[in-house]
């Protein structure tokens, strides 16, 4: 079966960039999402079709897709940004995780 | 705003079923597909299954294959996701969310999960 895989912990001091990756076999021929999860909240997607943002996503955040590795970047990365993040593609008609990225700003 | 509200947490001893509904705004059932996730305490997010915007065909994946049912009531704007035979590692938060996916060409275009309900908490113990 297909997998995603996430570090499990990403470290940044604020005001710099952040970056998240996921890799899984030709990850790149897929589209990859990626959500957002603050404790107690539910998920809120950041990135849909490798890079685009939904409305109300901040520009700081922003997504790559090539190869087997999809990436999220948070540029500029403020003490709200720290929570979970999950990638997310499709596979044979499947939905697929990722383990989850846990994002310390400090 | 567009919203998904799902039904209240529930208890729940093992061998037991649990009915979750999610109640949508008005075409989001067809129009867009229903997701099915859950979140076990502390661990990462679990797709279980989906509803389809055409018909309400079902897919599962293949864990919860046997155990899982998800239907949908258009008239309601509300779908639902039962579990049954449950164990204690059933104990999650389970979410709705929705997904819109454009399969008018020959390659499907996915926009991700865009809005989620606010999540049900169910808890099997004896």
């Amino acid at each position: 079966s297909y997998e995603l895989t996430q570090p499990p912990s990403v470290s940044v001091s604020p005001g710099q960039t952040a970056s998240i990756t996921c890799s899984g076999d030709k990850l790149g021929n897929k589209y990859a999402c990626w959500y957002q999860q603050k404790p107690g909240q539910s998920p809120v997607l950041v990135i849909y079709q490798d890079t685009k943002r939904p409305s109300g996503i901040p520009e700081r955040f922003s997504g790559s897709n090539s190869g087997n590795t999809a990436t999220l970047t948070i540029s500029g990365t403020q003490a709200m940004d720290e929570a979970d993040y999950y990638c997310q593609a499709w596979d044979s008609s499947t939905v697929i995780f990722g383990g989850g990225t846990k994002l310390t700003v400090l | 705003q567009v919203q998904l509200v799902q039904s209240g947490a529930e208890v729940k001893k093992p061998g037991a079923s649990v009915n979750v509904s999610c109640k949508a705004s008005e075409h989001t059932l067809t129009t867009y597909y229903m997701h099915w996730v859950r979140q076990a305490p502390g661990q990462g997010l679990e797709w279980m299954g989906i509803i389809n915007p055409s018909g309400g065909s079902t897919s599962y994946t293949q864990k919860f294959q046997g155990r899982v049912t998800m239907t949908r009531d258009t008239s309601t704007s509300t779908v639902y996701m039962e579990l049954s035979s449950l164990r204690s590692e059933d104990t999650a938060v389970y979410y709705c969310a929705r997904e819109y996916v454009d399969t008018t060409m020959v390659t499907s275009f996915y926009y991700g999960m865009d809005v989620w309900g606010q999540g049900t908490t169910v808890t099997v113990s004896s």
